[in-house]
């Protein structure tokens, strides 16, 4: 098992365009989350999934932002309409839902500039 | 609220001192706890983790203990290397299995 993967892995981008990212989570795990990490901070959490519904959604996560995971296996994240506050790293996890204490497998994430 | 609260860094330090990094939380229930690392350049690694009270998690030489008196989940190692220089973030997940909910990260620096 090759673990998450993330594509791309860098992204520069001039305000007002749109991005779209992809994460491959660890085959055969029903959970994948999507958080964002800025300078100094740790990371927020997004949105996630449970196979492929998207079961909840952070208030940081505004109309612009949209995440799918059509097939329960790969998942997007798109933003659309760039601000250069959407600067930041943009980190995928999986896990697989068993009792207390899931643990989430983290990908390399994509560094997102807005220019 | 919800949330954790790690010491402010950065952290230097020598070659083979003794390393603590402390973190508390607020949860309500009983939270699983963790402690990530991110090296340079690479994405957050699992580094320990504890499921309930008076677990010690522990890894690479780094433990940390389940405190639900104190609320908290120090990290430590009793000699650093050089290699372990990251950032550490402690992370808490709640009894529901919602997302992980992070610390802001230390700055380990390693100096020889």
């Amino acid at each position: 098992d090759t673990g998450v993967s993330q594509d791309p892995r860098h992204k520069i981008t001039k305000r007002g365009q749109n991005v779209t990212f992809r994460c491959d989570p660890i085959s055969e795990h029903n959970r994948l989350y999507w958080y964002r990490q800025t300078l100094g901070q740790g990371p927020e959490f997004l949105t996630y999934f449970q196979n492929e519904a998207q079961l909840e959604k952070s208030r940081l996560l505004s109309d612009r932002f949209s995440a799918e995971r059509p097939k329960g296996s790969f998942s997007t994240l798109e933003i659309q309409r760039t601000e250069q506050g959407d600067s930041a790293m943009y980190l995928c996890a999986s896990s697989l839902a068993i009792g207390q204490g899931e643990t989430q497998y983290f990908g390399p994430g994509t560094r997102l500039l807005v220019l | 609220g919800n949330s954790v609260t790690q010491m402010e860094g950065p952290v230097t330090l020598s070659e083979e001192a003794f390393l603590t990094i402390n973190c508390t939380y607020t949860a309500t229930g009983y939270p699983s706890l963790f402690w990530y690392v991110q090296y340079p350049g690479e994405g957050l690694q699992l580094l320990l983790k504890a499921t309930k009270a008076d677990d010690k998690g522990s890894n690479k030489g780094f433990e940390a203990t389940y405190r639900k008196e104190t609320t908290s989940f120090h990290l430590e190692k009793g000699s650093v290397q050089v290699s372990d220089s990251a950032v550490y973030f402690c992370a808490r997940l709640n009894s529901g299995n919602t997302p992980l909910v992070f610390g802001k990260g230390t700055r380990l620096s390693v100096i020889a």
